[in-house]
């Protein structure tokens, strides 16, 4: 069972950044938030992740709340190719744990328009 | 990002017959893969567990003789798909873990079945 909250839609102009949001308000304490995005017909496609810290790497930066709760995916400048189902899901990052699996809800789908 | 490749990414078959599908971890090695299903306009449907050396761990309601998974090495898993029926077609995608201290996983391109 996906943990996670997300809007079902977003719209965004190009150029513009994209802030899609998240609840995982019963996420523990040793789950991280991960972020995918699948674009149309192709394999999800890793983002970031995080713990507790705010993360940022090439392709975004990652917001999470000081309660955990709730987390902020933040695409600075978006392009028409940033166009995909963006999901946020809470998993253990090690085998053992019982929510090793990655576990998809039905996301957010971000259309960037011209 | 490491890469992982899935082949064929498309195949049309016959109803009955088997169709294998290969997940590659090119560049890394994948003690763990998993395999997801994906019909159109869904979300992606984690169908089993993959470890290497080991027998799958399916989720519940997925037939484990109709979607027979093996882990053979470090770096392959495949999924055969037997006695393929038209309700069988949709996109199969795998993915691995890189492994290391917080375990992303990376994804193949999908394989798309279409059974006649």
């Amino acid at each position: 069972d996906a943990k996670t909250t997300q809007p079902p839609s977003m719209d965004c102009a190009e150029g513009r950044a994209a802030n899609l949001p998240c609840n995982h308000s019963t996420i523990s304490g040793n789950e991280y938030v991960y972020w995918y995005r699948q674009i149309h017909s192709q394999g999800p496609q890793y983002i970031i992740h995080g713990l507790k810290n705010n993360e940022t790497n090439e392709m975004a930066s990652l917001i999470i709340t000081e309660d955990r709760k709730s987390s902020t995916l933040i695409l600075p400048h978006a392009t028409l190719r940033d166009t995909a189902v963006y999901y946020c899901i809470v998993r253990v990052p090690h085998s053992g744990g019982s929510n090793y699996k990655l576990t998809f809800g039905k996301g957010t789908l971000l259309t960037v328009n011209p | 990002g490491a890469v992982v490749s899935q082949h064929p990414s498309r195949v049309i078959c016959k109803s009955g017959t088997s169709v294998k599908i290969e997940c590659r971890s090119l560049d890394f090695q994948a003690t763990t893969m998993f395999w997801y299903r994906q019909f159109p306009k869904q979300s992606l449907m984690l169908m089993a567990t993959s470890n290497e050396g080991s027998k799958a761990t399916y989720e519940q309601g997925v037939e484990k003789d109709k979607f027979l998974i093996n882990h053979a090495s470090l770096t392959l898993s495949t999924l055969t798909v037997t006695s393929a029926h038209p309700e069988d077609s949709s996109f199969y995608i795998c993915s691995a873990s890189k492994g290391g201290s917080t375990g992303e996983l990376f994804f193949g391109e999908g394989s798309r079945l279409t059974v006649l």
